[in-house]
């Protein structure tokens, strides 16, 4: 069965500042799709960005950007000029072939001003 | 607003209970998928149907069922309440065209007491 690690409970960063939030994830499988939503007070979830594991680019959303490591089975997301806004709960999930998402526990993001 | 809605926003009911939450999915999406989110942990997939017909069921327990309707909103049902079903449930669709994707509703937050 497939999972998704975070190992990074809570990070924290000035504002304008880059972070970087980990998520490793375990599979057999070789064609799949990883993301990172976004949940902030509000709870609402968001979608952040996307990365099909076929693409060796890594994918780019204006600040945000992942570094894909498929051998290592790595998924980072970098947030550049951190802003306020960007405080929140962060998941990493995975999509497996029966399509429901898997998710990992989430990292809680502090931007400080 | 991801244009999927969730009635009711907040519900309070006693142990014992049956509850039912409902889903709208965006307009010309056929997948709705039901997720469970307890306090400040990730995503618990839940079950998924397809223009009405169950695809994919994750750890959902017997006490809970859902369905889809031929307008394609979902209903999912909780029933014998149990304080430890507090949590917030979320629905999700995916586009026909782009069925990796998913776009969440506001949640349902359910409070059993």
């Amino acid at each position: 069965a497939q999972t998704v690690t975070q190992s990074q409970p809570e990070m924290s960063v000035q504002e304008a500042e880059t972070v970087t939030l980990s998520c490793t994830y375990d599979t057999s499988e070789s064609d799949y799709y990883l993301f990172w939503y976004k949940q902030p007070p509000s709870r609402q979830m968001i979608l952040v960005i996307r990365q099909e594991a076929y693409k060796q680019q890594n994918a780019t959303e204006n600040r945000f950007s992942v570094n894909f490591q498929k051998a290592a089975k790595s998924f980072s997301l970098k947030i550049s000029d951190s802003q306020l806004g960007d405080a929140a709960m962060y998941f990493c999930a995975y999509r497996s072939a029966g399509y429901q998402l898997i998710w990992g526990a989430g990292t809680k993001l502090i931007i400080k001003p | 607003d991801s244009g999927v809605t969730q009635t009711p926003k907040h519900l309070i009911t006693a142990t014992g209970q049956r509850v039912t939450l409902r889903c709208s999915p965006r307009s010309g999406d056929l997948s709705v998928y039901w997720y469970q989110q307890s306090l400040d942990q990730g995503l618990q997939f839940l079950i998924q149907y397809y223009n009405g017909e169950e695809r994919a069921k994750g750890n959902i327990l017997e006490r809970f069922s859902a369905q889809q309707f031929p307008d394609l909103h979902s209903e999912l049902n909780l029933s014998s309440l149990e304080l430890g079903d507090s949590a917030l449930y979320f629905c999700a669709s995916s586009p026909r065209d782009a069925d990796y994707e998913q776009y969440f509703g506001p949640g349902t937050r359910l409070t059993v007491t």
